[in-house]
């Protein structure tokens, strides 16, 4: 059973558009979904996070976007840049009966063409 | 600001071998998990310790034994190599284990010949 889905997997955008990547969760007893950036050959490195008290966390060009009600969250990213070009994953922990450990998705693979 | 050292960055192995990867942070935290990255598979969590001593299974934990005997050190071993298996394994640390956000090492390459 997959706790947290994320889509698309792969997502090709221009350089100054904004980019959209979706995230879904099944536990409604997850309390915080941080989203990990991941350039090749390197560790996963927290971007930018929210606790499901809040329904919208701005950082810079990054900005997400969360429906508790419906158990859906996005990331946005305006201006995309080439730099951006990355493997985005959302997680999630907090909830109850074990999955207080966080939970990651599958990633959204993005590529910004200059 | 802290680091977290796994070594060594790139493993080859034969099938059949134990293999042992280790991870170092000094960021003193309590918790330390490893997880596995395949392509399209996202991170899988093998192992988890909550703190010095302690070892909870992952989702993954089968043909993985894990050791966490100091605060600052987490090792994970691979049983029995499997014959062309490719993963790459990332360490983490996080202060607790829940609502933290994770610190992650730039991950060991696994090659099995």
């Amino acid at each position: 059973q997959q706790q947290v889905r994320q889509s698309p997997q792969s997502l090709t955008v221009w350089e100054g558009e904004t980019a959209i990547l979706n995230c879904s969760y099944e536990d409604s007893t997850f309390n915080y979904f941080p989203w990990y950036q991941q350039f090749p050959g390197e560790g996963p490195a927290l971007l930018i996070s929210i606790r499901s008290v809040s329904d919208k966390k701005e950082d810079g060009r990054f900005t997400i976007f969360f429906n508790k009600r419906e158990k859906k969250l996005s990331l946005h990213i305006t201006d995309s840049q080439p730099g951006d070009s990355a493997t985005y994953f959302c997680a999630a922990s907090g909830g109850s009966g074990g999955n207080y450990k966080p939970t990651f998705g599958k990633g959204t693979s993005l590529v910004v063409h200059p | 600001g802290g680091i977290i050292t796994q070594t060594p960055k790139f493993l080859i192995g034969q099938e059949g071998q134990k293999l042992t990867l280790k991870c170092q942070q000094n960021f003193n935290h309590d918790t330390m998990y490893w997880y596995r990255q395949d392509s399209g598979k996202g991170l899988r969590l093998i192992y988890y310790s909550i703190t010095e001593n302690d070892l909870q299974k992952g989702d993954l934990s089968e043909g993985y034994d894990a050791s966490r005997e100091k605060k600052s050190s987490f090792s994970l071993t691979v049983t029995s190599a499997q014959k062309n298996e490719m993963a790459v394994f990332l360490c983490a640390s996080s202060r607790q284990i829940s609502n933290e956000r994770l610190f992650f090492g730039h991950g060991t390459k696994l090659s099995v010949l």
